[in-house]
């Protein structure tokens, strides 16, 4: 079945720095893939997404690139901020007609000022 | 655009009663709504899969009888923790997925943190 693999965490940085959250997945068809943002107590918030290969999400300085050779959709962001400590998810949408989520586990990121 | 809304945002309730718990899209129609539970630093799991006018279809070891989700509109979807245990303390997430096309775009709910003494 399908299934998402994501880096663990937490994962703590200094303010400015960059961030890399790796993500890899394995899905039968042609997956679309996301990742999402969940702040302390609250739902998840999509932050970027892409539906074919080679395709870039990016939003908020974030950026994420759908890499079918290595089944890989790794968040990077150049110069992280504060306000952007939260726990985020990769996830893919399977290619059946319902197009249920599978989620990875979520990463934990912290960052200093 | 695409704002899904849940109510109520935290509920407690006493062992054996029955909690509802509304998710709404507010500007866009949504023929699917999901589900989703959430552990404490967790990942979320999928319950169930709600479609607008038809029975919900339930993730294998979640109870129908104890989660009962309806979903009379394309807006509003309920779900109904019966007979509410200790257990069954978590954080529940809804999502909806924009009708018609291909889209598999789901936008989240807030989410309801239920506390069951």
């Amino acid at each position: 079945g399908d299934s998402v693999t994501q880096m663990e965490g937490p994962v703590t940085l200094s303010e400015e720095a960059f961030l890399t959250i790796n993500c890899t997945y394995t899905a039968t068809g042609y997956p679309s893939l996301f990742w999402y943002v969940q702040y302390p107590g609250e739902g998840l918030q999509l932050l970027l997404k892409a539906t074919k290969a080679d395709d870039k999400g990016s939003n908020k300085g974030f950026e994420a690139t759908y890499r079918k050779e290595t089944t890989s959709f790794h968040l990077e962001k150049g110069s992280v901020q504060v306000s952007d400590s939260a726990v985020y998810f990769c996830a893919l949408s399977s290619s059946g007609s319902a197009r249920q989520l599978t989620f990875g586990s979520g990463t934990q990121l912290t960052v200093l000022p | 655009g695409a704002v899904v809304s849940q109510h109520p945002s935290r509920v407690i309730c006493k062992s054996g009663t029955s909690v509802k718990i509304e998710c709404r899209s507010l500007d866009f129609q949504a023929t699917t709504m999901f589900w989703y539970r959430q552990f404490p630093k967790k990942s979320l799991m999928l319950m169930a899969t709600s479609n607008e006018g038809s029975k919900a279809t339930y993730e294998q070891g979640v109870e129908k009888d104890k989660f009962l989700i309806n979903h009379a509109s394309l807006t509003l979807s309920t779900l109904t923790v019966t007979s509410a245990h200790p257990e069954d303390s978590s954080f529940y997430i809804c999502s909806a997925r924009t009708a018609g096309g291909y889209s598999d775009t789901q936008y989240f709910g807030p989410g309801t943190r239920l506390t069951v003494l």
